[in-house]
């Protein structure tokens, strides 16, 4: 398993561009969501996702949109880029932020998965 | 706003050392979970308390939460130069189960 991918890893913006940072999963969680983070700030909920068709707003949704057409896959969009963007941006997926016992005899840990990240620099 | 507030912010000891970082919530919670973020990576999972357990161990780690004072603690004994690294908590909140809130995190340092 790949786990959580993000692309790209680093991008370099113009002030108004727009891009998309991608996001897929091959563990068949129904919870995605994507976080910023800025020094001194941890990381900051922009957006959630509990299913496939199902997005919803977290701490600092303003300036990104979100869809969810299937349940690998989990894209941010910034519409027109603006310097205070520029972060560090990390995608997460789980099963559920609940401990209960799974098939085969193992056990759902309650854990977000993360991505390795997106560094997006907007000049 | 964050749920979550780590203290302390940076943190360096000696290998052999404990580590001990604290973390306050505002809010109510259904679990705590504490989490690590090595330098340019993404985080990783490290243990979860429910609300309703005092304290939990996992190898070197033990976790405490003590919600009349909505606070937890990680202690990681023995520390390794290898445990350098940020730790965060997140809590995941009893009115909305849908979304994981996080600290500032605390830099650990461990010096070899």
């Amino acid at each position: 398993n790949a786990g959580v991918t993000q692309t790209p890893k680093f991008q370099v913006l113009k002030t108004g561009q727009s891009m998309t940072l991608q996001c897929a999963q091959d563990m068949n969680h129904e919870y995605m969501s994507w976080y910023r983070q800025d020094p001194g700030m941890g990381l900051r909920l922009i957006h959630y996702s509990v299913g496939a068709g199902i997005t919803d707003q977290g701490e600092v949704p303003n300036g990104y949109n979100v869809s969810r057409s299937t349940t690998e896959d989990f894209p941010l969009r910034l519409l027109s880029a603006a310097p205070s963007q520029t972060s560090v941006y990390f995608c997460a997926s789980s099963y559920s932020f609940a401990i209960y016992p799974l098939a085969g005899g193992s056990a759902n840990t309650g854990e977000l998965f993360f991505g390795e990240g997106s560094r997006l620099t907007v000049l | 706003s964050q749920q979550g507030e780590e203290d302390p912010q940076a943190l360096s000891i000696q290998e052999g050392e404990n580590a001990t970082m604290n973390c306050s919530y505002k809010t109510s919670i259904n679990n705590l979970q504490w989490y690590r973020q090595n330098s340019g990576r993404g985080l990783v999972h490290l243990i979860l308390i429910r609300s309703n357990e005092r304290e939990k161990h996992s190898g070197r780690l033990r976790v405490t939460l003590d919600t009349s004072k909505k606070s937890s603690s990680l202690l990681i004994t023995a520390s390794r130069a290898a445990d350098t690294a940020s730790y965060f908590c997140a809590t995941v909140r009893v009115y909305n189960n849908n979304d994981m809130r996080f600290g500032a995190g605390t830099r650990l340092t461990v010096k070899p």
